[in-house]
C-alpha cells in the first residue's frame, strides 16, 4: 500500500514550451501533496504544498505563475512548468500524505520526473 | 526554518562493516525521516521516527529529541546498500509541513 506514481518519468522539451507533471496516489487518498525539486549534486528542496481543493502554498523564491499546481482530487496533483527554460531542468518529485493516516506525518514519495529543457 | 546537517558527506567502506550516518537539526520536530536515494533518483522512505529507536532488517535508526540528533546505522553492510542516504525534517517542525532535507551521505560499499 501507499504507492505514489508520477508521469512522465522523463521529459525533454524545447525552451518556451510548457510541461505538465502528474502525481497520483494509487491506493490511498492524499489530503496534502508536496512538490520538491533537486538540481544536480544538490539536496531536495520544497517548492510548494498542495492541498486538495485549495490554492497551493509556494516556498519563498518559487514563482507561482511559472509553476502552476492543481490539486483537483484527493488522488491527483499536477505541476505545470510554464514557458520552460534550461535553468528549469531538474528532477521533480512529489510526495503525498495519507488522509486515512491523518495525524501521521509520513510522506510517500513518487519516483520522480527528470525534466530537461533544451 | 529548520536546518539539517548530515555527516559524513561521503563514506566508502568494505562489505560487512558497520556504518553510521549522523544527522543534526536546528528546530524541534514532530518526526524525522531517513530516506534512501538511488542513482536513478527515486526516493525510498526508510524510517520515520519521533523518539527512541526503530529497526528494519539490517537498518537501525535512533533519535535524541533533546539533542536534536539522529543516527542511521547499517549492520553487516553489503554492496547493494550503496546509495545516498538523506535525513529530512519538517520545515518548521510541525507534522503538516513539507520537509527540509540534508545534503545526503553518499555511501559506497565495496565487495
Amino acid at each position: 500500500g501507499a504507492v505514489v506514481s508520477q508521469h512522465p518519468s522523463r521529459v525533454i522539451c524545447k525552451s518556451g514550451t510548457s510541461v505538465k507533471i502528474e502525481c497520483r496516489s494509487l491506493d490511498f487518498q492524499a489530503t496534502t501533496m508536496f512538490w520538491y525539486r533537486q538540481f544536480p549534486k544538490q539536496s531536495l528542496m520544497l517548492m510548494a504544498t498542495s492541498n486538495e481543493g485549495s490554492k497551493a502554498t509556494y516556498e519563498q523564491g518559487v514563482e507561482k505563475d511559472k509553476f502552476l499546481i492543481n490539486h483537483a482530487s484527493l488522488t491527483l496533483s499536477t505541476l505545470t512548468v510554464t514557458s520552460a527554460h534550461p535553468e528549469d531542468s531538474s528532477f521533480y518529485i512529489c510526495s503525498a500524505r495519507s488522509l486515512s493516516r491523518t495525524g501521521s506525518n509520513e510522506q510517500f514519495f513518487g519516483p520522480g520526473t527528470r525534466l530537461t529543457v533544451l | 526554518k529548520n536546518e539539517v546537517e548530515q555527516s559524513p558527506q561521503n563514506l566508502t567502506a568494505q562489505e560487512g562493516e558497520f556504518i553510521t550516518i549522523n544527522c543534526s537539526y536546528s528546530v524541534g520536530i514532530s518526526a524525522l525521516h531517513w530516506l534512501q536515494q538511488h542513482p536513478g533518483g527515486g526516493i525510498v522512505s526508510l524510517f520515520m521516527l519521533s523518539s527512541g529507536k526503530k529497526k528494519h532488517g539490517r537498518l537501525i535508526a535512533t533519535i535524541n529529541i533533546q539533542e536534536k540528533h539522529s543516527s542511521l546505522h547499517i549492520t553487516a553492510s553489503h554492496p547493494r546498500d550503496s546509495a545516498v542516504y538523506i535525513c529530512a525534517v519538517p520545515n518548521s517542525g510541525g507534522g503538516a509541513d513539507g520537509l527540509t532535507f540534508g545534503k545526503g551521505t553518499h555511501l559506497i560499499i565495496q565487495p
